[in-house]
């Protein structure tokens, strides 16, 4: 089972942007619903971004998400220090019966 | 508030068998599907499994395939992973996740439940 690619990591200084990557495929990102996830160390990941660029309450819109034919991207506006963590995009995997794949995972630091 | 309280983890040797238990609250837990996802230690996030609001279709990782077993009881508002034939390498932070659908993304985890495998 295919995983979907990310940049191990990112960084930027307060105020920055950053932005990252996910790459799969068409029977991945090419035809379903991209999520992103953070995870604070320590901690669950929490629901970031659903369905490829919507924000659940409570996420700053520094926070956005979109998607283009197999790849999606996750922005990230006036980086701030508690933005530093763990980011993982997902989705459904269409090939076979069925399965969801993770990302590989980019660790955002705050520099 | 939505709640997924996980249990169950434990220490266990290679070829022994745990479960793992999820308790869901403060949503409707027969509308939602429902994951279990595992982190080993310092690693990223692995799906393990999947069930349907009504437990008759479920989906596995191939890394799991015929050894662990995912079930749901509705009256409970409960998931299970039943692991089997445990191995080094199940070692993980296991977390119970909902989702609206099947094929849709995880909405809320919960706390993980540490799995050791070690003689």
């Amino acid at each position: 089972q295919s995983v979907l690619t990310q940049p191990p990591s990112a960084s930027g200084t307060p105020g920055q942007s950053v932005t990252i990557s996910c790459s799969g495929s068409s029977s991945n990102i090419g035809s379903n619903y991209v999520y992103w996830y953070q995870q604070l160390p320590g901690t669950a990941p929490k629901v970031l971004i659903y369905r490829n660029n919507q924000r659940p309450s409570g996420v700053p819109d520094r926070f956005s998400g979109s998607k283009s034919g197999t790849s999606a991207s996750l922005a990230i506006s006036g980086l701030r220090s508690e933005d530093e963590a763990d980011y993982y995009c997902a989705t459904w995997d269409d090939s076979l019966t069925g399965f969801y794949v993770f990302g590989t995972g980019t660790k955002v630091t705050v520099l | 508030e939505v709640q997924l309280l996980d249990s169950g983890g434990d220490l266990v040797q290679p070829g022994g068998s745990l479960r793992l238990s999820c308790a869901a609250s403060g949503f409707t837990f027969t509308s939602y599907a429902m994951s279990w996802v595992r982190q080993a230690p310092g690693k990223g996030l692995e799906w393990v499994s999947t069930i349907n609001t009504g437990g008759g279709g479920t989906y596995y990782a191939d890394s799991v395939k015929g050894r662990f077993t995912i079930s749901r009881d509705n009256s409970k508002n409960t998931l299970y992973l039943q692991m089997n034939s445990l191995r080094a390498d199940d070692t993980a932070v296991y977390y119970c996740a909902s989702c609206p659908t099947v094929t849709a993304g995880i909405d809320y985890w919960g706390q993980g439940t540490l799995v050791t495998v070690s003689s």
